[in-house]
């Protein structure tokens, strides 16, 4: 099984579109989670972490569920550029050497 | 100021061949990671440096694989007797906090 596992998508939705991403992890010892974005051929970007009590930024919002052992990722009011692959991250509390990285979910907002 | 740098970002080989891949990490950086991603994939941890501490080389797919980190900043990936499956994209990190990660551009292999 997967350390991290997300929906590929892709998620097409048109601008000004609310849309939501989940990841599970499986190692419920994981200590912490962050969104990173990958533009096409790019380098992967961090987008923000994921704290216990939930954060915002901006127009996006992140979520942690320890019990359900998920994040989530909310967009408000999708603009073009936000079109890109998210990649949810997850740092195990056993070795916090390592990230695991999920194979991204693809949005792709739409005039 | 400068990002990470990689070098170089297009590397075409023959199978058999051996390859070196340089990552220059952003100055101050303790933390540098190499990870490859293949296509549509996740990134998959290769190895990890911390300062003068012994790499956490636990991701290396096989034995073919190593990576050196010489005073603490530049740092090289050698894949020996390159295989087809090998090909991917090979981006290193730093980080001078192991929180944030700052990713290079990435060195895009191809073995032929």
């Amino acid at each position: 099984r997967k350390e991290v596992e997300q929906d590929p998508g892709p998620f097409n939705v048109p601008e000004g579109a609310t849309v939501a991403f989940n990841c599970t992890y499986s190692n419920s010892a994981s200590q912490s989670f962050f969104w990173y974005r990958q533009d096409c051929r790019k380098e992967p970007k961090l987008l923000m972490s994921v704290y216990s009590s939930g954060n915002e930024d901006g127009r996006f919002t992140a979520q942690l569920n320890r019990a359900s052992q998920y994040i989530s990722l909310l967009i408000r009011d999708s603009k073009l550029s936000d079109s890109a692959t998210y990649l949810c991250v997850v740092n195990p509390r056993y070795n916090f050497n390592k990230f695991y990285f999920g194979s991204g979910t693809k949005l792709n907002v739409k005039p | 100021g400068a990002g990470v740098s990689q070098s170089p970002s297009n590397k075409v080989t023959e199978k058999g061949k051996d390859v070196e891949l340089r990552c220059d990490p952003i100055s101050g950086h303790t933390a540098l990671y190499w990870y490859r991603q293949s296509l549509g994939q996740g990134l998959e941890f290769l190895i990890y440096f911390q300062g003068n501490s012994a790499p956490d080389k636990s991701g290396l797919p096989s034995d073919r694989f190593s990576a050196e980190r010489t005073g603490g900043s530049v740092s090289t990936l050698t894949i020996q007797r390159t295989q087809q499956e090998d090909s991917a994209v090979y981006l290193c990190a730093s980080s001078p906090d192991h929180y944030e990660q700052y990713f290079g551009p990435g060195t895009r292999l191809t073995v032929t």
